[in-house]
């Protein structure tokens, strides 16, 4: 089946470590897009990538940092720079060049004490 | 800046009650428009879209029609039922990008 994985699920750091979330994707698509998502905030846009080795930053891009090697992979890590780490973080994917759906994972759900 | 407001949740409803959640918008040029649902602990699935003014958009009995002189989109369901349950997101994307910018959500909690 197509789709997105996101692992682990539910994920546990220590304050000062840098902790990389991972994304795949087996849908052909160029675009991915990491989201993070907070109580009442909605989704907030961190990084995304249009293609292979190249992307840009969304809104709140501080603290944290991304590469894309494959089309088939966007991860995401979460550096120690991150003042507030704890939040439940999105991934998705979708065609370029219009207004095309967002295909999301199921999250993971990251806790830093 | 583009941006999306909704109304604040929970909504609380009974069985077979009609939904209405608001959702407007500011945008330049035309945005196309978007609903997506998110059941608890899962990420976001599409449930409806619209890329032009008077589009209506459906979907599992959802709908939301595309209104360029309110600037709105907002989503009703006849007829709602306790699976419905769970956030809803509205979201736009601007002309020429293939970003989304999302509302804040708005909760529905349906009682048998």
């Amino acid at each position: 089946d197509g789709g997105i994985t996101q692992s682990p699920k539910y994920l546990f750091r220590k304050e000062g470590q840098n902790v990389t979330l991972s994304c795949e994707q087996n849908l052909n698509h160029d675009a991915m897009y990491w989201y993070r998502q907070d109580p009442g905030q909605g989704l907030r846009l961190i990084y995304y990538s249009q293609i292979v080795n190249d992307f840009q930053k969304g809104d709140i891009a501080e603290g944290y940092s991304v590469s894309r090697e494959k089309k088939e992979s966007f991860p995401l890590t979460v550096t120690s720079a991150q003042k507030n780490p704890t939040a439940f973080y999105l991934c998705a994917s979708s065609m370029t060049g219009g207004a095309y759906e967002q295909y999301f994972g199921p999250g993971t759900r990251l806790t830093v004490t | 800046g583009d941006s999306v407001t909704q109304m604040e949740g929970p909504v609380t409803l009974s069985e077979e009650a009609f939904l209405t959640i608001n959702c407007t918008y500011t945008a330049t040029g035309y945005p196309s428009l978007f609903w997506y649902v998110q059941y608890p602990g899962e990420g976001l699935q599409l449930l409806l879209k619209a890329t032009k003014a008077d589009d209506k958009g459906s979907n599992k009995g959802f709908e939301a029609t595309y209104r360029k002189e309110t600037t709105s989109f907002h989503l009703e369901k006849g007829s709602v039922q306790v699976s419905d349950s769970a956030v809803y997101f509205c979201a736009l994307s601007p002309p020429n990008t293939d970003k989304l910018i999302f509302g804040t959500g708005t909760r529905l909690q349906v009682f048998p």
